[in-house]
Parts: structure tokens; sequence; C-alpha cells
């Protein structure tokens, strides 16, 4: 099993660019790499996913580098809707390997 | 469309009774999973369906916990004899196999269930 490790939190200012970077050493050959984001009392809600070099979708882009041993969740002229946690998940898809969240991290985003 | 639902959104029980959480994913979904997050943690998997084949028990913490989908469709999660430690959200998420999905995962709202 994949195991990502992510910086606990991170603070940002509004308009700003972030990159949260995650770090899965052990990624195997078959496994995706999907992000999630969790605002407080809520279901965590799907951003992104990717299998190498660069994804980019309307909220956020992800880039893998060729080894694939870690990736970085980029998001764009942050607001303060976006303070939430952040999941970074590795694993085969449609197997319980995806299945572990870890701690996530806390981004804030100040005004 | 409607989204993942469970029931019931907050549950509150004593210590030693038994509780029973559903989860009613999105409609064609084969894929169903739940998770338990506790206050300021990460989600734990606790177990999976998928299609017709046998759940994935794997991350079920003890044998008071059980859950069986009937139909493909509806989701039971039970817990015997809870314990303070069982306090936490339970979150019930959803996906599709079809290609070329990415098996994205829809979660519905939780339940918290609190443990008295």
């Amino acid at each position: 099993l994949a195991k990502t490790t992510q910086p606990i939190s991170m603070d940002s200012y509004e308009g700003q660019e972030v990159n949260i970077t995650c770090s899965h050493n052990n990624i195997a050959t078959n496994d995706y790499i999907t992000w999630y984001q969790q605002f407080p009392s809520q279901g965590p809600r799907f951003i992104i996913q990717g299998y190498k070099t660069k994804v980019t979708n309307e909220v956020a882009s992800l880039f893998i580098p060729a080894d694939r041993k870690s990736s970085t969740l980029s998001l764009p002229r942050v607001s303060l809707s976006d303070t939430a946690v952040y999941y970074c998940l590795v694993g085969l898809l449609g197997s319980a390997r995806q299945l572990t969240f870890g701690s996530g991290t806390q981004l804030t985003v100040l005004p | 469309g409607a989204g993942v639902s469970q029931s019931p959104s907050n549950k509150v029980t004593e210590k030693g009774k038994d509780v029973e959480l559903r989860c009613d994913p999105i409609s064609g979904h084969t894929a169903l999973y739940w998770y338990r997050q506790s206050l300021g943690q990460g989600l734990e998997f606790l177990i999976y369906f998928q299609g017709n084949s046998a759940p994935d028990k794997s991350g079920l913490p003890s044998d008071r916990f059980s859950a069986e989908r009937t139909g493909g469709s509806v989701s039971t999660l039970t817990i015997q004899r809870t314990q303070q430690e069982d306090s936490a959200v339970y979150l019930c998420a959803s996906s599709s196999w079809d290609i070329p999905s990415s098996y994205e995962q829809y979660f519905g709202p939780g339940t918290r269930l609190t443990v008295t």
C-alpha cells in the first residue's frame, strides 16, 4: 500500500497560487494519484486525478514528475472558499488500495 | 440527479446498544464504500462493495462492525454493542466503474454517531 506524506497545514492569501506536494515514494506501476477536498461537516469532493505528467481541469492542475514519487496539486488564484483539507490518495483504481486518505493538508486562505 | 444520501444525519446512542446506519448511493453506481472519520482525523476505510463480488472487509475494526448491500443498491452499516470509541462521522461514497470513468467517489453528508 503506497504511503503518502503531505504537509499538515499551509497558509496562503487570496489571489495567490497554492501548490500542495504529496510524497509517495513506493508508488506502484499501476497506481493512480487522486486528490480530494473536504470542507468542515461535509464529505470529501473529488478534485483531480492523474497517472503521469500534467493534468488540468477547471479547478486545479496536477503535476506528476517522471519518477512519479511525488505529485503537486496546484490551485490557481485561491479564494477564501478554498479553505479546506486536501487529501492525496495513491492506489490502483477501483481497489481498496486506493482508499487510504491519510491526514491531509489543512489549507487556510487569508484575506 | 440525486447524490448519495445517508440517514440518520445524527445518532446518539448509549454504550452497548446496536445502531444501523443507512446509505443510498447514486443510482447506477456499482461501487459503494464506507469510511469513518474521527474528530480532526483523516478518513478510515471500513468496507467496500463492488457489484456482486464479495465485499472487501479489510478495514472493519472489529467483529462488532458489519455491513450489507441489498440488491446492489442501499447499504446498511451495523455496529453492535457500541463503544465510546465508535463515536465518529460515518461517511458513505459510491462510484461508477464505467470506462472511461475515473472511479471518482461521490460522498454523502455522513452520519454523526455519538456513543454516550
